[in-house]
């Protein structure tokens, strides 16, 4: 099926340190959200973003929605340990289906 | 204030068996949406439930049917099991009055195992 491309496909970082993350895909998106999912658990939404150039923050996240409607990115700031898990993408045209990246797991070293 | 809930958590099938798993949507929510996800793979939409009837439909063969019943639940039934369609199975949930990109919430997913 369809994904988006989403990188880096793993992180290994320290706690405190800023991370980063972006999902592109060929096609224009109307729709970005950013999930994490933990061991176990579906996928919890993070943020949702509308509009192109948008850029939205929940806490220590803050995400973006790529003027060209084709990629978005995820940052997060000073890393804390219950940030582990697997971070997904998502964007949706206009119909009701979501197309997913295949994740970015991220691994903090105490 | 309960949120998706599925059933079973884990299944273990044999190949050629049938399946129906099961979904009750986040209270207050009347859409139902069935996902599969591989080991390391993001979710794949399989199909929408609204009003009773499928709303859409991904790219899964006629093997995988649904339903929705009055109360908003929902089943997930997958015939004819292959090896292949071992997988997590999630369900999300929306409210369709929120307009077609009404957030969706997700359950712990069902766990099947064909062997």
């Amino acid at each position: 099926g369809q994904q988006l491309n989403q990188s880096p496909q793993s992180m290994f970082i320290q706690e405190g340190e800023d991370v980063s993350m972006n999902c592109t895909s060929s096609s224009i998106f109307n729709t970005w959200l950013w999930y994490k999912q933990d061991p176990g658990e579906g996928p919890v939404l993070l943020i949702a973003l509308y509009k192109a150039g948008e850029l939205t923050s929940n806490g220590r996240l803050t995400a973006q929605f790529g003027i060209t409607r084709k990629d978005s990115f995820l940052n997060i700031s000073a890393s804390i340990p219950s940030d582990v898990g697997i971070y997904f993408c998502a964007g949706r045209e206009d119909n009701y289906q979501l197309i997913w990246g295949a994740g970015t797991k991220l691994i903090i070293k105490p | 204030d309960a949120g998706v809930t599925q059933s079973p958590t884990h299944l273990i099938k044999t190949r050629g068996q049938q399946v129906t798993l099961r979904c009750s949507p986040k209270s207050g929510h009347d859409t139902v949406s069935w996902y599969q996800q591989a080991l390391g793979q993001g979710p794949q939409f399989i199909f929408q439930y609204y009003e009773e009837e499928e709303r859409q439909r991904g790219n899964f063969p006629d093997r995988f049917s649904g339903h929705q019943f009055p109360n908003y639940s929902s089943e997930l039934n997958v015939n004819a099991l292959l090896l292949g369609d071992s997988a997590l199975y999630l369900c999300a949930s929306s409210y369709d009055r929120g307009g077609w990109d009404s957030p969706l919430h997700f359950g712990n997913g069902t766990r099947l195992t064909v062997t």
